[in-house]
C-alpha cells in the first residue's frame, strides 16, 4: 500500500467552478499534511500547509485534514484558467524512524476552461 | 541566490552506461531529497537526507546511490543505466514545513 493515495483526476470544471482535491494515507505518526501545484515543466511550489485536524484557509483555497479517517482535502473556489496545474498532495513525517521523508501522492491535473 | 541548482537539465545516456546527477543548495537547510516523476505517477522518492551525514531509502532506490558529500550537496548515481530509469528527477531541500524545488533533469536512457 502506498503511503499517500490521491485520487488520479484529470479534472476538467469550467471558470468560477468549486474544485475538490483529495487523498489519503496511511501513516499516524506526527506529520504536516501539505499541497503542492506544479505547473507544465516546472518543479512544484507550495501552496499550503497544515498539522492538525480542521480547516485552514489561505484566500480561495482550503485545506482541509481528518486525521481520525487518514483523510486531507484541497478545495478551490470561484476557479481560475491560472488554477490549471497539477496539484499533488505531501506528507511529511516530522518524527519516528522516518523523520524528514516527504511522500507525495500521485498528482491531479486540473483543467479550468473559460 | 540560486535556491537548489540540478545539473544537469537534459542528458540522453546508452544502457549500461553510468551518471552522476548533481544537486547543490545555498538555502542552509538540513534535509535534502531526490525524486523521480514518471506521467501518473506523482513523484517517488528514491532516497532522501535528512541531515548532513545521513541518507534513507525511499520509496523507489533501487539501481540508485546517493551521497550527501555535505550540507550543501546532494548527489544521485546511476551505476548501469536502464530505459526503466527514463524519468524527469528532481532534486529538492526543506526545512520544517516548506520543500524547494530544483528545475529537473530530463533524463532518457535509449
Amino acid at each position: 500500500q502506498k503511503e499517500v493515495e490521491q485520487d488520479p483526476g484529470p479534472l476538467s470544471v469550467p471558470e468560477g467552478a468549486i474544485v475538490s482535491l483529495n487523498c489519503t494515507y496511511s501513516n499516524s505518526a506526527f506529520q504536516y499534511f501539505m499541497w503542492y501545484r506544479q505547473y507544465s515543466r516546472k518543479g512544484p511550489e507550495l501552496l499550503m500547509y497544515t498539522y492538525s485536524s480542521g480547516n485552514k484557509e489561505d484566500g480561495r483555497f482550503t485545506a482541509q485534514v481528518d486525521k481520525s479517517s487518514k483523510y486531507i482535502s484541497l478545495f478551490i473556489r470561484d476557479s481560475q484558467p491560472s488554477d490549471s496545474a497539477t496539484y499533488l498532495c505531501a506528507i511529511l513525517n516530522a518524527g519516528g524512524t522516518s523523520y524528514g521523508k516527504l511522500t507525495f501522492g500521485q498528482g491531479t491535473i486540473l483543467t479550468v476552461h473559460p | 541566490n540560486a535556491g537548489v541548482t540540478q545539473t544537469p537539465k537534459f542528458q540522453v545516456l546508452k544502457t549500461g552506461q553510468s551518471m552522476t546527477l548533481q544537486c547543490a543548495q545555498d538555502m542552509n537547510h538540513n534535509s535534502m531529497y531526490w525524486y523521480r516523476q514518471d506521467p501518473g505517477m506523482g513523484l517517488r522518492l528514491i532516497y532522501y537526507s535528512a541531515s548532513e551525514g545521513t541518507t534513507d531509502k525511499g520509496e523507489v532506490p533501487n539501481g540508485y546511490n546517493v551521497s550527501r558529500l555535505n550540507k550543501r550537496e546532494f548527489s544521485l548515481r546511476l551505476e548501469s543505466a536502464a530505459p526503466s530509469q527514463t524519468s524527469v528527477y528532481f532534486c529538492a531541500n526543506g526545512e520544517n514545513t516548506e520543500a524547494f524545488f530544483g528545475q529537473g533533469t530530463r533524463l532518457t536512457v535509449v
